[in-house]
């Protein structure tokens, strides 16, 4: 399994700003996911991060709210740009292993932002 | 498509007494599935796999799920709950073809009565 941490792991910003949130992995990994955790909700998949391409959205997430960088193989960050009170959740970042395809994934210990 | 539906968003069983938290999928393709448990505060942590291999799949904790492909159900079972074992439950279905999103299901919230 992979370690993976997350910087930070919680903040209370205002409305109207950004935060960057950065997912470091103790090694390298060609896939890093990140999910956003809603309050007393599931997990739902924001985007997938490749190295070396730009992200790939889902439905409803898009990349001017949610920016993505991918610089290398164990380092992502993703930016929640204009906050509003909505934007509260937690943010996680997940990784794949190198050679197993997406479907086994290991999961950070979670971003909680909240935003007034 | 794929999905997940957990029959329960609320378990609450005694210390000692059996857990079953139940789990649904749908999947156009043979999937995998896993189930994760998140304690409070903290990262998810995966519990158990299957990947097409035996259908009864064991995991940490003494923790296990069978996969009924009649019935379509993933459900997961401890004998003997402890008071550790308090934590959401998901249960997440990813078809094995391509990298496609895994999908996750609502949650279960198990509480354990001392």
């Amino acid at each position: 399994s992979a370690v993976i941490s997350q910087k930070p792991s919680r903040d209370i910003c205002q409305r109207g700003t950004s935060l960057t949130i950065q997912c470091q992995v103790d090694s390298q990994v060609t896939m890093m996911f990140w999910y956003r955790q809603q309050p007393g909700q599931s997990l739902t998949l924001i985007a997938t991060a490749n190295q070396g391409s730009e992200a790939t959205y889902e439905s409803g997430f898009v990349i001017d709210k949610f920016p993505i960088s991918r610089p290398n193989l164990t380092f992502s960050t993703l930016t929640v740009s204009n906050m509003s009170p909505e934007d509260s959740s937690i943010y996680l970042c997940s990784v794949a292993p190198l050679a197993g395809g997406s479907e086994l994934q290991f999961f950070g210990p979670g971003t909680r932002l909240t935003v007034l | 498509a794929q999905s997940v539906t957990q029959l329960d968003s609320h378990v609450s069983v005694s210390e000692g007494t059996p857990v079953l938290l139940r789990c649904n999928y749908s999947s156009s393709y043979s999937p995998s599935l896993f189930w994760y448990v998140q304690h409070p505060n903290k990262g998810l942590q995966l519990l158990l796999k299957y990947t097409s291999a035996a259908t009864l799949v064991k995991g940490i904790n003494g923790f296990e799920a069978e996969f009924k492909k009649s019935e379509t159900s993933f459900h997961l079972t401890k004998p003997s709950a402890h008071m550790s074992d308090a934590a959401e439950y998901f249960c997440v279905v990813s078809p094995q073809r391509g990298n496609t999103p895994l999908v996750f299901g609502k949650g279960t919230r198990l509480s354990v009565i001392a």
